[in-house]
């Protein structure tokens, strides 16, 4: 079982529409929490970053953290063509270099 | 301004052969980090570089891999006798942080798209 488990999708959603993705993790130690989107042939990029439990809102991105359960969500509202792209979550703890464990990545297609 | 960059972004090798890739972080990046990333899955971490210092290299698959930052700026990961199960895309990602602190961003070049027939 790997340390970080996501739903690979595909996920297709009507423009507009509000995006829920999520991930679950197993290494309590984890402390920071990231959401990275990928676009085909292109590397990661960070959209969002929490440290410990709680929400983050920036723009249409919402992030939310849970660490009771070990359940972190990436929320998008009035989602775009243009959000289309892998969504990745990761996660590092307080060790050397803080060197991130990547879940799997959620593919999402919204339709124009 | 230039972010990361890596070279070449795409390598063929046949069974056996030997690769290096490149990677120029941003500069007065303190660390660098190198990522596999097979096809559907996202990135695993490899090794870890702060300045010229490898601290860790726990990711690495085997002693095939071998990865070095020799003036703390320019990486190279090198793979030595490839496998097919070596294909993958090898990413190189930087940031300001130091050890131990999460200061920073850890920002990604494209990647090096490596195929092993």
């Amino acid at each position: 079982q790997k340390e970080v488990e996501q739903d690979p999708g595909p996920l297709s959603v009507p423009e507009g529409a509000i995006v829920s993705l999520n991930c679950t993790y197993s290494n309590s130690a984890f402390q920071y929490f990231m959401w990275y989107r990928q676009y085909s042939r292109k590397g990661p990029e960070l959209l969002m970053y929490t440290y410990s439990s709680g929400n983050k809102e920036d723009g249409r991105f919402t992030a939310q953290v849970d660490k009771s359960s070990k359940y972190i969500s990436l929320f998008i509202r009035d989602s775009q063509p243009s959000d289309s792209a892998t969504y990745l979550c990761a996660m590092s703890g307080n060790n050397a270099g803080n060197m991130l464990t990547f879940g799997g990545g959620t593919r999402l297609m919204v339709k124009p | 301004g230039a972010g990361v960059s890596q070279s070449p972004r795409y390598k063929v090798a046949k069974r056996g052969q030997d690769v290096a890739l490149r990677c120029d972080p941003i500069s007065g990046h303190v660390s660098l980090f190198w990522y596999q990333q097979a096809l559907g899955q996202g990135p695993e971490f490899l090794t870890y570089f702060q300045n010229e210092a490898q601290l860790d290299k726990s990711g690495l698959p085997s002693d095939r891999f071998f990865a070095e930052r020799p003036e703390g700026s320019v990486s190279t990961l090198k793979i030595q006798r490839t496998q097919q199960e070596d294909s993958a895309v090898y990413l190189c990602a930087s940031s300001l942080a130091r050890r131990g602190a999460f200061t920073d961003t850890q920002y990604f070049g494209p990647g090096t798209r490596l195929t092993v027939l």
